[in-house]
């Protein structure tokens, strides 16, 4: 079962705008929580992290914003660039039991049109 | 900073083959990871290692055997390789920040089982 929800596939935005990608999860247990992004034939690339005892963080032209009432977390990006076009994943950490492996989300293809 | 190698980026066996695919980490990193993507799944979780002679099952590790003589090296063997085993396998190690961290990942193996 998919514990780390992204429910839309692919995003398209203009130059400029803002970019919003959102993430739900089920695991109440989840404590910390990351974005990658991701180009073809590369790994995925950190780029910003939230803990759960916070509800804002940001780097730059990245914010992540988290609702822990409603299992929600999103990534704004302002403004939008076209190199921001990029595979988005978003990710739970699920505690010491498991190494403080990641559980991931299944991705959103994000494209910025000039 | 060389950061985290893997090899090789592209291999192509038959099913039964036994194949290993290396990863490398420049950092000392404690934790490490082993995650395969496949379309629809995300990332998933193969193996961790907590420390060198340390590791674990993740949620997909059928299949598969690791092993971690040396910090910097964690190696991935398919014993016998299966056309499900298709994929693309990344490594990544765990990496403090300033307030918090992240897995780093490596560029990735493409593996084609015929």
């Amino acid at each position: 079962d998919q514990q780390v929800k992204q429910n839309s596939p692919s995003l398209s935005v203009q130059e400029g705008r803002i970019s919003i990608l959102n993430c739900d999860y089920t695991n109440s247990m989840f404590d910390y929580f990351l974005w990658y992004k991701k180009y073809p034939a590369e790994g995925p690339t950190f780029l910003i992290s939230i803990s759960s005892i916070k509800d804002k963080n940001e780097d730059g032209r990245f914010t992540v914003f988290l609702n822990k009432s409603a299992k929600h977390l999103s990534l704004h990006i302002v403004p939008s660039q076209p190199g921001d076009s990029a595979v988005y994943f978003c990710a739970a950490r699920e505690g010491r039991n498991s190494g403080y492996a990641l559980n991931f989300g299944k991705g959103t293809s994000l494209l910025v049109t000039p | 900073d060389a950061g985290i190698t893997q090899s090789p980026r592209y291999k192509i066996t038959e099913t039964g083959r036994q194949v290993t695919l290396m990863c490398h980490q420049t950092w000392s990193h404690s934790y490490m990871f082993w995650y395969r993507q496949d379309l629809g799944h995300g990332l998933r979780l193969i193996y961790y290692s907590a420390a060198a002679d340390i590791t674990d099952k993740g949620e997909v590790p059928d299949g598969y055997v690791v092993s971690r003589s040396k910090t910097e090296n964690f190696p991935l063997t398919l014993e016998s390789a299966t056309r499900s085993q298709t994929s693309v396998y990344f490594c990544a190690s765990r990496r403090a920040l300033n307030g918090g961290w992240a897995q780093y990942f490596g560029p990735g193996t493409r593996l084609t089982v015929l």
